[in-house]
């Protein structure tokens, strides 16, 4: 079995300045990560996903994530916020052999002006 | 495009009544998911199915039930909705492909129980 700890339930930060919001995870089996963002009265979309390879993965638009395996963490960065990146994330793990996901409780991101 | 789409976007029932959400995909998925949203507790999976006429118990099923007759359509029923059962309910698509297969959200259907 998998879980998700998002520890910000809510991040502010002003518009262009950087943000890291935490994801850790806890798993007995190896696991895919991926962050999705709902914006408002929206369903989720997919930003980023680790899957294998290299450990830091690029969304298109200026999120990373780094996935560190000692540490059990799939924090996701972005070095200057915009005003339209004001969303919820979420983190979400899922076993590389099973077909269901574990999403954390999300982090609401609000990027002031 | 890819699509996931849900049959409402706000529903508002009154207790006792049974309810019906529908989710189509066109993407011929064979796993569909139906979770609800509730502020401080993320995503909970209410459940899902692998295939057709199939179904699984998720995390939280307790006062829902769920059809699959066709593999684009995935309905979840609330047979008598109570007001614990007001929330934002997702429905979510995947191919089988084990591994790496990401999941595809539809835009929601916010319920209200008075």
């Amino acid at each position: 079995a998998q879980s998700v700890t998002q520890l910000d339930s809510q991040v502010p930060v002003f518009e262009e300045a950087p943000v890291e919001l935490r994801c850790n995870y806890s798993s007995s089996v190896s696991v895919y990560l991926f962050w999705y963002v709902q914006y408002p009265n929206q369903g989720l979309q997919l930003l980023l996903k680790y899957l294998s390879g290299s450990t830091l993965v690029e969304s298109i638009n200026g999120f990373e994530a780094e996935f560190n395996k000692s540490q059990t963490s799939f924090h996701l960065r972005k070095p200057s916020v915009h005003i339209s990146d004001t969303a919820e994330y979420f983190c979400a793990v899922k076993g590389r052999y099973g077909q269901n996901f574990v999403f954390g409780p999300g982090t609401r991101l609000s990027v002031l002006p | 495009d890819v699509k996931v789409t849900q049959s409402s976007r706000y529903l508002v029932k009154r207790t006792g009544e049974k309810v019906f959400l529908e989710c189509v995909q066109d993407m011929d998925h064979e796993n569909m998911f139906w979770y609800r949203q509730d502020p401080g507790l993320g995503l909970r999976l209410i459940y899902f199915s692998y295939d057709v006429k199939m179904k699984e118990k998720g995390d939280i099923p307790e006062g829902y039930s769920v059809s699959r007759e066709k593999k684009e359509r995935f309905s979840l029923i609330l047979e008598s909705a109570s007001t614990n059962q007001t929330s934002m309910y997702l429905c979510a698509s995947s191919a089988r492909l084990a591994g790496n297969n990401e999941q595809f959200f539809g835009p929601g259907t916010r319920l209200t129980v008075l």
